[in-house]
């Protein structure tokens, strides 16, 4: 079983939906999470960094983590067709001198116009 | 700025062929990582560095392949002997940072294209 599960959609909705991705994971000593955009052919782009609970907003999207639960959530307001992209979740712990992100699989995402 | 590049961005091989793989990190970042990703797949670990030492390399497949970096800058990443399991995007990523903690903040490349055929 993998450390970080994630659905791997592919997600389809229409232009202005409210979207939500997620992400659940196995390993209590993750405390840095993140969410990845990647468009076909590209690198990986930062879009939330959070640390451990709580909710983070920066414009359309908001990001909660769920240590309780061992559950990350992103979500994206007024959803564009430029947000079409695979989304990866990513975490890392905190202390133990491992710099290495575990990745979900990711969620392809469609925004329908 | 400019921010990570990779070259070739994409590469073919011939099964056993050894082939050679460029990072350039963004200037001034200590910190270096390579990662793998499978098609439909999330990346994975393989080495990362500090300056010019590789201070984990725990995520690299097999003997076969080789990760340097110098002088502390540019970073390759060797394959040697290649397989057609070999076949997937190889992304670099560097931070600013030297620890992990709150704002750790990797910056990934468009990474290359390995196909092994």
């Amino acid at each position: 079983q993998k450390e970080v599960e994630q659905d791997p959609g592919p997600l389809s909705v229409p232009e202005g939906a409210i979207v939500s991705l997620n992400c659940t994971y196995s390993n209590s000593a993750f405390q840095y999470f993140m969410w990845y955009r990647q468009y076909s052919r590209k690198g990986p782009e930062l879009l939330m960094y959070t640390y451990s609970s709580g909710n983070k907003e920066d414009g359309r999207f908001t990001a909660q983590v769920d240590k309780s639960s061992k559950y990350i959530s992103l979500f994206i307001r007024d959803s564009q067709p430029s947000d079409s992209a695979t989304y990866l979740c990513a975490m890392s712990a905190r202390g133990t001198g491992r710099r290495a992100l575990t990745f979900g699989s990711g969620t392809r995402l469609q925004v329908q116009p | 700025g400019a921010g990570v590049s990779q070259s070739p961005r994409y590469k073919v091989a011939k099964r056993g062929q050894d082939v050679a793989l460029r990072c350039d990190p963004i200037s001034g970042h200590v910190s270096l990582f390579w990662y793998q990703q499978a098609l439909g797949q999330g990346p994975e670990f393989l080495t990362y560095f500090q300056n010019e030492a590789q201070l984990d390399k725990s995520g690299l497949p097999s003997d076969r392949f080789f990760a340097e970096r110098p002088e502390g800058s540019v970073s390759t990443l060797k394959i040697q002997r290649t397989q057609q399991e070999d076949s997937a995007v190889y992304l670099c990523a560097s931070s600013l940072r030297r620890l992990a903690g709150d704002g750790d903040t990797q910056y990934f490349g468009p990474g290359t294209r390995l196909t092994v055929l």
